[in-house]
């Protein structure tokens, strides 16, 4: 079982609609990552949360520490928006993160 | 300026060649970062740099060689690699180790034939 995983693998969405991808993890950390993985590569750091919500533009990631959950939400979606997202988290006293396997995502016109 | 720069952008190299990856920020940060990155996986770790000093070792082979010669370089040094050794090889710097934002750079592409 990996330690940290997402749901779902894939996901296809049509231009303007609102979309969820879900990660948990199974011990307690200090922090929780959500990045964007762009064809060609670079890496961006989207979100870092040790609690509650934070919000960015069209995206929103949320938190729930008791129950080791976290959500990254697009609304109104766009075709640029399709990449590959990725949470990872960071245990305590550690410089290293561990990453879940991605979601990919794909944004249709 | 928030950006980290690799070079090169790509790479092509025999298995008995020595070469070089480049990495660089100019953001004051203290933490340093390689990972490695096959087609369709997450970044794996590879070695992490703290105030210039090698703090983790993910147990990487001894044909990459990590060296940081100040806080704005961090280069790996590459030797004998394998093909499957082919990936993208990813830099990142975060402002303190063990907390912040990393930031990544573009990554190098990395073929070994």
């Amino acid at each position: 079982k990996n330690e940290v995983e997402q749901s779902p693998q894939n996901l296809t969405a049509q231009e303007g609609e609102f979309i969820t991808i879900n990660c948990s993890y199974s011990v307690g950390i200090s922090a929780l990552h959500w990045l964007q993985q762009h064809p060609g590569g670079g890496i961006v750091s989207l979100f870092m949360l040790s609690s509650g919500k934070k919000k960015h533009g069209r995206l929103i990631a949320t938190i729930n520490i008791q129950e080791k959950h976290s959500s990254l939400h697009i609304t109104a979606s766009h075709p640029r928006d399709s990449a590959v997202y990725i949470c990872a988290v960071r245990w305590p006293n550690t410089d290293k993160l561990i990453f879940g396997t991605g979601t990919r995502l794909q944004v249709f016109p | 300026d928030t950006e980290v720069t690799q070079t090169p952008k790509h790479l092509v190299m025999g298995m008995t060649n020595k070469k070089s990856l480049k990495c660089e920020q100019h953001m004051g940060h203290r933490a340093m970062y390689w990972y490695k990155q096959k087609a369709k996986k997450p970044p794996e770790l590879m070695f992490v740099y703290s105030y210039e000093k090698l703090s983790i070792n993910e147990s990487v082979p001894s044909r990459f060689s990590p060296e940081c010669p100040n806080s704005s370089l961090l280069n790996l040094h590459l030797h004998a690699l394998q093909p499957e050794d082919s990936a993208l090889y990813l830099c990142a710097s975060s402002q303190a180790p063990q907390r912040d934002t990393q930031y990544f750079g573009p990554g190098t592409r990395l073929t070994v034939l």
